[in-house]
């Protein structure tokens, strides 16, 4: 079980609003840690899609937003795509080291 | 353009060794912290190796004692060391680039296709 917290599962209808929970702790997300957000399309490497909680690299659509606050953080797509269908996963660190959600797949119906 | 490439996996016994190596081309690989991220099957992401731009490194505890990081500076390169190797270790191993800084706020912004390590008999 990952220290950072993800549901398994979403799902959404195309242009709907779904998000992603990171539940952390005081020792990572709490202690003022950035969380970043990669996407990983079937088949693919990970992709960086949120960087330092809410910042999104050049060419990432605006559809994605990352938010943090206290010792969790969330992804938000809007407006929800059939090319969304992907893993998504959090990282943040903790104890001197890199860490991972156990990551959340999303469905688009 | 930003790259990095990995090779060196493949099928290997239990209790074999293995190096994987990552060439990186349009930085200096000492200038940022890097990563081996494996993904086993039906699992998550998992960084099981870090190395600093001051050459620290850490290892998760499911492979330290067994793994190691390394990069070879004058080659742009990233090596993995695997030995003492166990099912448990199949998975695709990913070479990613971390930010001038630390993990702490640095992203990994840069990824490999990977390189995949079967250990079966």
């Amino acid at each position: 079980q990952s220290v950072l917290t993800q549901p398994p599962s979403v799902s959404g209808a195309p242009g709907q609003r779904v998000t992603i929970s990171c539940t952390g702790s005081r020792s990572n997300i709490g202690a003022g840690y950035d969380v970043h957000w990669y996407q990983r399309l079937p088949g693919t490497a990970p992709k960086l899609l949120i960087y330092g909680n809410i910042n999104r690299p050049s060419g990432v659509p605006d559809r994605f937003s990352g938010s943090k606050s206290g010792t969790s953080a969330s992804l938000a797509i809007t407006g929800l795509q059939a090319e969304d269908e992907a893993d998504y996963y959090c990282q943040s660190y903790d104890s001197s080291h890199v860490l991972f959600g156990g990551g959340t797949k999303v469905t688009v119906l | 353009e930003l790259q990095v490439v990995e090779s060196g996996g493949g099928l290997i016994q239990p209790g074999g060794s293995l190096r994987l190596s990552c060439a990186t081309s349009g930085f200096n690989v000492s200038g940022n912290y890097m990563t081996w991220v494996r993904q086993s099957p039906g699992k998550g992401l998992e960084c099981v190796s870090v190395i600093y731009s001051g050459g620290r490194t850490y290892h998760a505890e499911s492979v330290r004692g067994r793994f190691t990081i390394s990069r070879d500076n004058s080659k742009n390169t990233l090596h993995l060391q695997m030995s003492s190797l166990t099912p448990e270790d199949t998975a695709v191993y990913y070479c990613a680039r971390g930010g001038r800084g630390s993990p702490k706020y640095y992203a990994m912004d840069v990824w490999g296709q990977g390189t995949t390590v079967t250990v079966s008999s």
